[in-house]
């Protein structure tokens, strides 16, 4: 299995609301990561999780709560989101110092 | 500060050559990626260099000088699928975080 799964693959949800995103991956990386991408931007780093552990925090609001059950899965817990924190969160996997595997996002509308 | 800097847009017929460059200036390097990502999709991985020469896969190959902290992703034979946008990305530290270039829209055309 080579691929990152993500769900859900679009979500709306209002200001007031709590969510979460999904991701999982089998092929025993050890690092996986959260992504935001506004349109026709680049993908912005958010979260870095190295052997279960939070390794990188790029200064992301606390209305984002990243978790690491096991090596396999990662979720995004979302509260109190703004309008403009819709954008595609994209979850992704390594195992070496090269290649990074996307998954195919999640599509967030704040309303 | 942090930056890669890659060319905004680029067009080409297909059959045609094209090079997209990129330069780029961070406080750590580890190695220069190239990814691809078509409209509504994720980020595909297509190349990778940690040292200096050209690393060749198939139709594309990449290329880094460490020197001049500038690489090249060169895309032959093009095809109308390859329209999509490329990005350049750093590794500043080992096995972790990639920082994006502003990625450069790729149109071929017929």
């Amino acid at each position: 299995d080579t691929e990152v799964t993500q769900t859900p693959k679009h979500l709306v949800m209002g200001m007031t609301n709590k969510k979460s995103l999904k991701c999982e991956q089998h092929m025993g990386h050890r690092a996986m990561y959260w992504y935001k991408q506004k349109a026709k931007k680049p993908p912005e780093l958010m979260f870095v999780y190295s052997y279960e552990k939070l390794s990188i925090n790029e200064s992301v609001p606390s209305r984002f709560s990243p978790e690491c059950p096991n090596s396999s899965l990662l979720n995004l817990h979302l509260h109190a989101l703004q309008p403009e924190d819709s954008a595609l969160y994209l979850c992704a996997s390594s195992q070496g110092d090269n290649e990074q595997f996307f998954g195919p996002g999640t599509r967030l509308t704040v309303l | 500060g942090q930056s890669l800097e890659q060319p905004s847009e680029v067009t080409a017929v297909e059959g045609a050559i094209v090079q997209i460059n990129c330069t780029y200036q961070t406080s750590g390097f580890y190695g220069l990626s190239w990814y691809q990502q078509h409209d509504g999709g994720a980020p595909t991985f297509l190349s990778y260099n940690a040292l200096d020469g050209l690393e060749e896969t198939g139709r594309f190959s990449s290329f880094l000088s460490r020197s001049d902290s500038y690489g090249y992703l060169l895309l032959q034979e093009l095809q109308m699928k390859d329209s999509a946008s490329y990005f350049c990305a750093v590794s500043s530290q080992a096995g972790t975080a990639l920082i994006f270039g502003k990625g450069t829209t790729l149109s071929v055309s017929s």
